[in-house]
């Protein structure tokens, strides 16, 4: 593994399923984050965790969950999906969570809520 | 109105032509990213600015303070430039959260 990486890169889900979107880096990064990304609106931040055993909420939370039992999984869960949750969704870390450090992306996940 | 605002939405030109992108934003800043997504969706970060400018290769980003504005200059445009170019801030009261403009898409024809 080099970088970050998030599986599936697609999946195409039945409302009311519950999914976990899976991401791992192997860059040591204490940060990371969980964004969707929809048309005209821009990237939005879903969950963030500042280090290992700590999360916390983004601009976007409601419907999602997330954890962070190790440095390098951050996996995303939608206990109940809906079709509003149709979307790309980014997972991005950085080697601290504090002021202009560069986020690096991985290539995305591409869900739909049917 | 957004706190983070790119101009133009959607830019077309010609291969070789000098390429501007805007972002003005309306909170205070710590630092400003220029962030390239690429047609197949790929996020690669360009640059991290909190004053002046920085070069590299063919990109060109400036930032001023005080106007809260910032700049994205490609020289020599080529079609592999052709992407989505986003503008994101780190505001000055937040340890983690950026504030994400909604892109430019660049499209660089032969």
């Amino acid at each position: 593994i080099a970088g970050i990486t998030q599986a599936p890169t697609s999946q195409i889900l039945a409302a009311g399923r519950r999914m976990t979107l899976r991401c791992t880096q192997d860059m040591r990064h204490n940060a990371m984050y969980w964004y969707r990304q929809d048309l005209g609106l821009g990237l939005r931040l879903i969950h963030y965790s500042n280090t290992a055993g700590t999360t916390g909420k983004g601009e976007v939370p409601d419907g999602y969950s997330v954890s962070r039992a190790n440095t390098d999984d951050f996996p995303l869960t939608l206990a109940s999906a809906v079709p509003s949750q149709t979307s790309v969704y980014f997972c991005a870390s950085s080697n601290q969570a504090g002021v202009g450090d560069t986020q690096y992306f991985g290539p995305g996940t591409r869900l739909t809520v049917l | 109105k957004n706190e983070v605002e790119q101009s133009p939405q959607n830019l077309t030109a010609q291969e070789g032509e000098f390429i501007t992108i805007n972002c003005s934003y309306s909170v205070g800043i710590s630092a400003l990213h220029w962030l390239q997504q690429h047609p197949g969706g790929g996020i690669v970060s360009l640059f991290m600015l909190s004053s002046g400018k920085k070069k590299h290769g063919r990109l060109i980003a400036t930032i001023n303070i005080q106007e809260k504005h910032s700049s994205l200059h490609i020289t020599a445009s080529h079609p592999r430039d052709s992407a989505v170019y986003i503008c994101a801030v780190h505001p000055a009261d937040s340890n983690y959260q950026l504030i994400w403009g909604a892109g430019t898409k660049l499209i660089i024809k032969p």
